[in-house]
């Protein structure tokens, strides 16, 4: 099974700067199966990112991710207050899926 | 309107049997694979196992391999998650997924609003 591991598990940071949140994988991972997500308190995650770069339908251009093998990165560019929320990273392999930890961006 | 609606909110005593429902509506349900995730109260999210409605062939989390079933109706898009025996730590919110197929990859592209199971004596 392959194990992602989202860091840092905390992010606190000010509206106007940019994150950078880091998901690595225990073996190498298809980029083709390496999805970002986004969660607000009491709603459903949703798609930001699929493909490991490429923003899903409505995702706004602030919002990209890269990476390959075993190390993926989603950037947000500059906050939004909409942004804080917890986000998860996914991938799909040996025929089920796993979701690393989450990590928490708040409001400094 | 792309979208999948889940059954409501259930309160069950340990032991008891449940079976808990995702409509989907908008697209061709059984042209997309459907997943459940369970998130614990405060925790992340875990990939249950999914479906493929067109002919119910299945495959599970080895997590939650023999504690659940997974099933569907494509006469009325409609998945299922099942359990024969609930106990206290199966507390949680389900959420139904749509796998998404897309040039550069696939992923859940379309949630339901999820469903909270409280198992309590």
């Amino acid at each position: 099974e392959i194990v992602l591991t989202q860091s840092p598990g905390t992010l606190s940071l000010s509206p106007g700067e940019r994150a950078t949140l880091s998901c690595r994988a225990s073996q190498s991972v298809s980029s083709s199966y390496l999805a970002w997500y986004q969660q607000k308190p009491g709603q459903a995650p949703r798609l930001l990112i699929y493909g490991a770069s490429s923003r899903a339908t409505g995702i706004p251009d602030r919002f990209s991710g890269s990476g390959s093998g075993t190390d993926f990165t989603l950037t947000i560019s500059r906050l939004e207050p909409e942004d804080f929320a917890v986000y998860y990273c996914q991938q799909y392999g040996s025929s089920w899926y796993t979701f690393g930890q989450g990590t928490k961006l708040e409001i400094k | 309107e792309v979208q999948l609606v889940q059954s409501g909110a259930e309160v069950k005593k340990p032991g008891e049997s449940l079976r808990i429902s995702c409509k989907g509506s908008g697209y061709s349900f059984t042209s997309y694979w459907i997943s459940w995730v369970r998130q614990m109260p405060g925790k992340g999210l875990e990939w249950m196992g999914r479906i493929d409605p067109s002919d119910s062939y299945t495959n599970y989390s080895p997590s939650f391999q023999g504690h659940v079933t997974i099933s569907a109706d494509k006469s009325i898009s409609t998945a299922y998650l099942q359990w024969s025996s609930l106990k206290a730590s199966d507390t949680a919110m389900y959420y139904c997924a749509r796998l998404g197929y897309y040039d550069t990859g696939d992923a859940f592209d379309i949630w339901g609003q999820g469903t909270m199971v409280t198992v309590s004596s």
